[in-house]
């Protein structure tokens, strides 16, 4: 089906372990991001990928990795992962480039523990 | 940080009832935009509307921008039930400069809709 998936779409983790969230879109979107969301924070941009093999830092990139090699995955790798990192993480794409920032697709959200 | 806040966090209505929410920024933008999510769901578009623009409207929506104010307004009309859900607004930011802007979200107002 068309649209944008996340997976898995809840994961239990412990301290220290590496995890891998997968993002796919099947609309040849140019740019794709990943979100987080808490609780009195709202949606804090991780990383974003204007491109295949670009790559960028949001407001919160520290301790999570991105890759881009296909335009249409974007995985979120938390390479040793942290309770503070206990989230649910959203993947976006949108079509476009340039300044003007056009509608965001969202997946349905991966919910992620950490113990 | 956000870039743009909601106000109020909270709000609660009869069926059939308006509701106001408010978005409030900082720096200058290049379009506004607000989206929906339902609980547990993704987030999803609802309007987008631009700096030069000061009304829009999509079906029960009306949204208004105020670029001397720094603020937006989403109202919905006549709601119902199925409006129960969290609004957010999203504004461009800057994260690496080079003319690079990507939506940033404010926190949100959950609405709750009382049959």
């Amino acid at each position: 089906d068309a649209g944008i998936t996340q997976s898995p779409r809840y994961k239990i983790t412990e301290t220290g372990r590496q995890v891998t969230l997968m993002c796919h879109q099947t609309w040849s979107h140019s740019y794709m991001f990943w979100y987080r969301q808490d609780l009195g924070h709202g949606l804090r941009l991780i990383y974003y990928s204007a491109a295949a093999d670009i790559t960028d830092k949001g407001e919160v990139p520290d301790g999570y990795v991105v890759s881009r090699s296909k335009t249409e995955n974007f995985p979120l790798t938390l390479e040793s992962a942290t309770r503070s990192q206990t989230s649910v993480y959203f993947c976006a794409s949108r079509a476009g480039t340039g300044i003007n920032t056009g509608e965001l697709f969202f997946g349905e959200g991966s919910r992620l523990t950490v113990l | 940080s956000q870039q743009g806040e909601e106000d109020p966090q909270a709000l609660s209505i009869q069926e059939g009832e308006n509701a106001t929410m408010n978005c409030s920024y900082k720096t200058s933008i290049n379009n506004l935009q607000w989206y929906r999510q339902n609980s547990g769901r993704g987030l999803v578009h609802l309007i987008l509307i631009r700096s030069n623009e000061r009304e829009k409207h999509s079906g029960r929506l009306r949204v208004t921008l105020d670029t001397s104010k720094k603020s937006s307004s989403l109202l919905i009309t006549a709601s119902r039930a199925a409006d129960t859900a969290s609004y957010f607004c999203a504004t461009d930011a800057s994260y690496s400069g080079a003319g690079s802007y990507q939506l940033t979200f404010g926190k949100g107002t959950k609405l709750s809709v009382i049959p």
